[in-house]
């Protein structure tokens, strides 16, 4: 079936340093790649999105890259911050226009 | 335009009653999906509805656990007879669905206790 896999489970960086979470997914006719971020007990909220037919997109201190012919797209988060504290899930849209969630990854920023 | 509203945010329930939890979808959404998140956890799929369908109810369990979203009023996720294991926190989220409407906007969560 589709899945979606998520690395690291846990990240710890130092403030300032960059940080970078990875996904891979399974079903090649993906074309939809967002990342959330979960603050603790609030809701998961969209930070940034990709789609198929782009290789990048930046905002700001957030990046997100996607390679389709790997099938494997990643968030890069530069100059980390203490409010960049948080849980970070990928998805990707898989068949019947549905999100195919990643397990999360908890970010710990270091002061 | 509102974002999308569940209540109650909290709701406590003994062990063998019904908990019914809400949500009303984002202004000109007509997709919902529900989530189930226990702490430290992931998100988990149940099912998504459109208006008056069930589209997808893979990761719902077959007993106890119900979803409807009526053609007026908001979606309802309702589990009878709720024990212990039902404690974690709710989230739904809507779409327009619209051609790159694919992005789900989630309400702010029903935590529900079962004691």
């Amino acid at each position: 079936g589709e899945n979606v896999e998520q690395h690291p489970s846990t990240l710890s960086v130092q403030e300032g340093d960059s940080a970078v979470i990875k996904c891979t997914y399974s079903d090649s006719a993906s074309n939809y790649f967002p990342w959330y971020k979960q603050e603790l007990g609030k809701r998961p909220q969209l930070i940034i999105d990709i789609r198929s037919n782009v290789g990048e997109k930046k905002d700001q201190r957030i990046a997100v890259t996607l390679n389709k012919t790997a099938k494997h797209f990643s968030l890069h988060i530069t100059e980390t911050q203490p409010e960049d504290s948080a849980v970070y899930f990928c998805a990707a849209l898989g068949s019947n226009y549905q999100l195919i969630w990643g397990a999360g990854t908890k970010l710990i920023i270091k002061p | 335009n509102a974002g999308v509203m569940q209540n109650p945010r909290h709701l406590v329930r003994r062990r063998g009653q019904e908990a019914r939890l809400r949500c009303s979808p984002m202004k000109g959404h007509s997709h919902v999906y529900w989530y189930r998140q226990l702490p430290e956890e992931g998100l988990k799929f149940m099912v998504y509805l459109q208006k008056e369908n069930i589209i997808d109810e893979s990761g719902m369990p077959k007993e106890r656990f119900s979803a409807e979203f009526p053609k007026e009023g908001p979606s309802i996720l309702r589990i009878q007879q709720v024990v212990r294991g039902d404690s974690a926190a709710y989230f739904c989220a809507s779409s327009p669905r619209t051609s790159g409407g694919e992005t789900q906007y989630f309400g702010p969560g029903t935590r529900l206790l079962v004691l």
